[in-house]
């Protein structure tokens, strides 16, 4: 199917595991995001990438790992899952930074034990 | 840095009546402005934005918002609020300061609830 996908939707973990969220999009667009959002903040940036092999920090980064080695697929990792980073997680793609439409993904629930 | 203030994190009205969701935003260069709508259980999805064209700006299923650079505000409007609009709203600024280069913000977001 066309758009931006998540998996899992739903994620249940312990403290200290690792744990990997996918993003892939069908539109080849240049830039993908990874947000979270929490009950009074919004949406925060957590990493953002330009291209393949791409990447940077947004203003959460602390605690997570991306990589895009192709241009459809964006994973998020938790290395060590810590109770502070329960929450909902956004994929997002654009083709551009600033002023193009950012197309957002359903989300995954995130529970840290 | 910019930033994105939202007044009133939850705000009801009637079925038929005007709706009005603020937001406010801070930025040093001229900003892209956007509302995004999110129903429940889904992602985000663009209502409408403001890149430096007209002020006055038309979106989808009603929604319109009309940049005020005096008043560094971004309001949303709708003159007749309907059962399926009640979602959590959000306005974002994308804007860069010191040089550097644009990056979307978001505000906090506002629960519209609309009553029958």
């Amino acid at each position: 199917d066309a758009g931006i996908t998540q998996s899992p939707r739903y994620k249940i973990t312990e403290t200290g595991r690792q744990v990997t969220l996918m993003c892939h999009q069908t539109w080849s667009h240049s830039y993908m995001f990874w947000y979270r959002q929490d009950l009074g903040h919004g949406l925060r940036l957590i990493y953002y990438s330009a291209a393949a092999d791409i990447t940077d920090k947004g203003e959460v980064p602390d605690g997570y790992v991306v990589s895009r080695s192709k241009t459809e697929n964006f994973p998020l990792t938790l290395e060590s899952a810590t109770r502070s980073q329960t929450s909902v997680y956004f994929c997002a793609s654009s083709e551009d930074r600033a002023r193009e439409t950012q197309y957002f993904g359903p989300g995954t629930r995130l529970l840290v034990l | 840095a910019q930033s994105v203030t939202q007044l009133g994190s939850h705000v009801s009205v009637s079925e038929g009546a005007l709706v009005l969701l603020r937001c406010n935003y801070s930025s040093s260069v001229p900003p892209y402005l956007f509302w995004y709508v999110q129903y429940p259980n889904q992602g985000l999805q663009l209502l409408l934005k403001y890149t430096s064209a007209a002020t006055l700006v038309k979106g989808i299923n009603g929604f319109e918002a009309e940049f005020k650079k005096s008043e560094t505000s971004f309001h949303l409007t709708k003159p007749s609020a309907h059962m399926s609009d009640a979602a959590e709203y959000f306005c974002a600024v994308s804007a860069s300061s010191s040089g550097s280069a644009r990056q979307l913000t978001f505000g906090s977001g506002t629960q519209l609830t609309v009553l029958p």
